[in-house]
């Protein structure tokens, strides 16, 4: 399996604040590699989809970008409706697909 | 705008059977890939397996022997089973569209507790 590696654990951030998350892969994975943002008691949400794909009404703050083994999500203006957890995830070489273990992101 | 809803018990005994059923709502479910995916309390997710409106499915390895997913199209749902639960197995079970590897639907989860 492809092991995904996510960097922080947790961040602390304030609102206006940039903030960069980063998941490296085990090997090469192209562009196949997408971002969610998870909310407590919620489903997680399709944020960025190949690496750096804009999903369809999702705020243009978030971006994604990379190639083969290192990615990384960036939000350029935190709001406070950002502060939850984000995942990366896999899906070049399945099964199975596989995600990072999450970057809590916390209100300073 | 699609919609999916999981149903099922949400407490099984060890040992038993789980069984979810998802029902997919404002589209049809004869396209696409539907998967099963679960996140422990406070952990992370898991994808457990997809299935292919087709009836193809594929399978986590590490569950595989436990696992089988199957769909009725004529009730426009999917099902999950996985058998001999133990505690390890609790967790909030979603139901997923599945574009090939990117999940774009989700349910709203349930949670399924393993106990006795």
């Amino acid at each position: 399996d492809i092991q995904m590696t996510q960097s922080p654990s947790s961040l602390s951030a304030s609102v206006g604040d940039r903030v960069t998350i980063t998941c490296r892969a085990s090997q090469s994975i192209t562009n196949y590699l997408n971002w969610y943002q998870q909310k407590p008691g919620k489903a997680p949400k399709l944020l960025i989809y190949a690496a750096s794909s804009l999903q369809s009404g999702v705020p243009s703050r978030f971006s994604g970008s990379g190639s083969g083994t290192d990615f990384t999500l960036t939000i350029s203006s935190l709001q406070p409706e950002d502060f939850a957890t984000y995942y990366c995830q896999q899906s070049y070489s399945t099964p199975p697909i596989t995600f990072g273990q999450g970057t809590r992101l916390e209100i300073k | 705008q699609v919609q999916l809803q999981e149903s099922g018990p949400g407490l099984v005994k060890p040992s038993e059977t789980l069984s979810l059923t998802c029902t997919v709502s404002g589209g049809s479910i004869s396209s696409y890939y539907w998967s099963w995916i679960r996140q422990p309390p406070g952990k992370g997710l898991e994808w457990i397996g997809y299935i292919y409106y087709s009836g193809s499915t594929n399978y986590n390895p590490s569950l595989k022997r436990r696992v089988t997913i199957s769909v009725d199209t004529s009730k426009n749902q999917f099902s999950l089973k996985l058998i001999s639960v133990t505690a390890a197995d609790t967790a909030v079970y979603y139901c997923v569209r599945d574009l090939g590897g990117t999940i774009d639907y989700w349910g709203q989860g349930t949670l399924v507790t393993v106990s006795s």
